[in-house]
C-alpha cells in the first residue's frame, strides 16, 4: 500500500528541547516537503527536497532543519523548539510534477 | 492578494443540497490546478484534479475560468460524508515543488 508515515503522531515538549519528526514514503517518490497548518493559515510549506542530498527552503523555513541522506526518508528537526512552532505539521511526497501529493497523518506538536 | 484565496465558511447545507465554492489564484500562469478535502484534524486528500476547462466526478465538477483566474468546485446532492474541509491548491509558477494551498472552505451537510 502506497504510504507516508510519519511520527509522532503527538508530541508535546518544552521550549529548547531538541526533537526530530520522521517522514518516510514507501513510493520511491523523489520529491517531498514539509508543512506547517495553523488557523485559518492553510499549509505553509516548511522545507522540500527534490532528491537526495538536495533540500531548500520553502516559506517558513526560520527554527526547522531537514536532511534527505535516503529516497524514502525526510526528517524535520527542530533544534531548539519555541512556543510559536507549535502547530499540526504534514510531509508529503509527490512522484512527478502536477501530480497527487501524498501526506502523512501528521503530527500534532505542542512547545510549552 | 494572497497566491490563493478560498472564502473559509463554514457552509451549512441540508443534505440533497447543492453547494459551490469559489477559489481565486494570483499567478496566471498557472496551468494546473487542485482541490483537496481534508476531514478534522487529517491529512488533506486528493479529491480532483483541473488541467484544462473542468473536471466531473460523480456528484462533483470542477471549473476553471482562467481569465477571471478562479477555479470552483459544484458538490451536487450533498451527503452527510460530504462535511469536510476543501483545500484549493494551485502550483506555482516555475516548477511542481511549490504547491500553494488555500486556507480552506469548511462544509457541513446537516440532516
Amino acid at each position: 500500500e502506497a504510504q507516508v508515515t510519519q511520527n509522532p503522531r503527538y508530541l508535546i515538549t518544552v521550549t529548547g528541547k531538541k526533537l526530530t519528526v520522521t517522514c518516510s514514503q514507501n513510493m520511491n517518490h523523489e520529491y517531498m516537503s514539509w508543512y506547517r497548518q495553523d488557523p485559518g493559515l492553510g499549509l505553509r510549506q516548511i522545507y522540500y527536497s527534490m532528491n537526495v542530498e538536495v533540500t531548500d527552503k520553502g516559506d517558513v523555513p526560520e527554527g526547522y532543519k531537514v536532511s534527505r541522506k535516503e529516497k524514502r526518508n525526510f526528517p524535520l528537526i527542530l533544534e531548539s523548539p519555541s512556543p510559536n512552532q507549535t502547530s499540526l505539521y504534514f510531509c508529503a511526497s509527490l512522484g512527478q510534477m502536477n501530480t497527487e501529493a501524498f501526506f502523512g497523518q501528521g503530527t500534532r506538536l505542542t512547545v510549552v | 492578494r494572497k497566491e490563493v484565496e478560498q472564502d473559509p465558511g463554514p457552509f451549512n447545507v441540508p443534505e440533497g443540497a447543492t453547494v459551490a465554492f469559489n477559489c481565486t489564484y494570483s499567478n496566471s500562469a498557472s496551468q494546473s490546478f487542485f482541490w483537496y478535502r481534508q476531514d478534522c484534524r487529517k491529512e488533506p486528500k486528493l479529491l480532483m484534479s483541473v488541467y484544462s476547462s473542468g473536471n466531473e466526478d460523480g456528484r462533483f465538477t470542477a471549473q476553471l475560468n482562467r481569465a477571471s483566474q478562479y477555479i470552483s468546485l459544484l458538490i451536487r446532492d450533498s451527503k452527510l460524508s460530504d462535511s469536510a474541509t476543501y483545500l484549493c491548491v494551485v502550483p506555482r509558477a516555475g516548477g511542481y515543488n511549490k504547491l500553494i494551498f488555500g486556507a480552506g472552505t469548511r462544509l457541513a451537510v446537516h440532516p
